[in-house]
């Protein structure tokens, strides 16, 4: 069974552009949620995607934005990007998107640094 | 909402000896509380979680306990060995809100 995948998996910006991140969840998950990781932040909660619907959104602006579609795979845009949106954005996928009920497995991440 | 805080933000132990990351949470809520590790350049995997009515949950050289009244809950690590070195992750989430993670171990065994 495949794992979770994004891509790219590198990927360098600068100042002003935007960018598109691509996960395509564990065949048959219908939860795919992203998370942003930068050094000593740990993981933080962008938003939670269920059955082509955000089901959850984090603290975040609104130039974070994403979407899902009916197959499950899930995009991520950042408009305007800053330098603070150097991170490393990891997508997880889980059955029904219930922690407490199901697993989340992440992807490999894929990191973004902007100039 | 959910605010979770992770201590220590680093952590050495000798090859052999035993570790302890400890979290605390805000939202006594809060029903599940999974432990993730992230080697190196890896994804984060889950190793062990424990849910609410649970106090103590234990996976071979690895337990985590919880205790609800003071709102914290801890990973322990025995007989540690160098593959467990990595950058441990605590998080809490109740039904089906997104799991909050604390920000992370980094845990190094000297062989």
């Amino acid at each position: 069974k495949a794992g979770v995948t994004q891509t790219p998996r590198y990927l360098i910006k600068t100042r002003g552009q935007q960018v598109t991140l691509s996960c395509s969840p564990i065949s048959g998950h219908r939860s795919v949620s992203w998370y942003q990781q930068t050094p000593g932040q740990g993981l933080q909660f962008l938003f939670e995607y269920f059955s082509e619907t955000q089901r959850n959104k984090g603290n975040f602006p609104g130039r974070f934005s994403g979407r899902q579609f009916s197959n499950s795979r899930s995009e991520m845009n950042v408009s305007t990007l800053e330098l603070g949106d150097s991170a490393l954005y990891l997508c997880a996928s889980s059955l029904n998107g219930s922690p407490d009920t199901g697993e989340l497995f992440f992807g490999e991440g894929s990191r973004l640094t902007v100039l | 909402g959910e605010n979770v805080e992770q201590h220590p933000s680093t952590l050495s132990v000798q090859e052999g000896d035993s570790a302890v990351i400890k979290c605390t949470y805000s939202d006594s809520a809060s029903n599940y509380f999974p432990w993730y590790k992230q080697e190196l350049g890896k994804r984060p995997q889950l190793i062990i979680d424990i849910r609410s009515n649970v106090g103590e949950k234990k996976d071979q050289r690895i337990a985590v306990t919880l205790n609800k009244t003071a709102k914290h809950f801890s990973l322990h690590i025995t007989e540690t060995q160098p593959e467990d070195s990595a950058v441990y992750f605590c998080a809490a989430s109740k039904g089906n809100t997104p799991l909050v993670f604390g920000k992370g171990t980094r845990l190094s065994v000297i062989a």
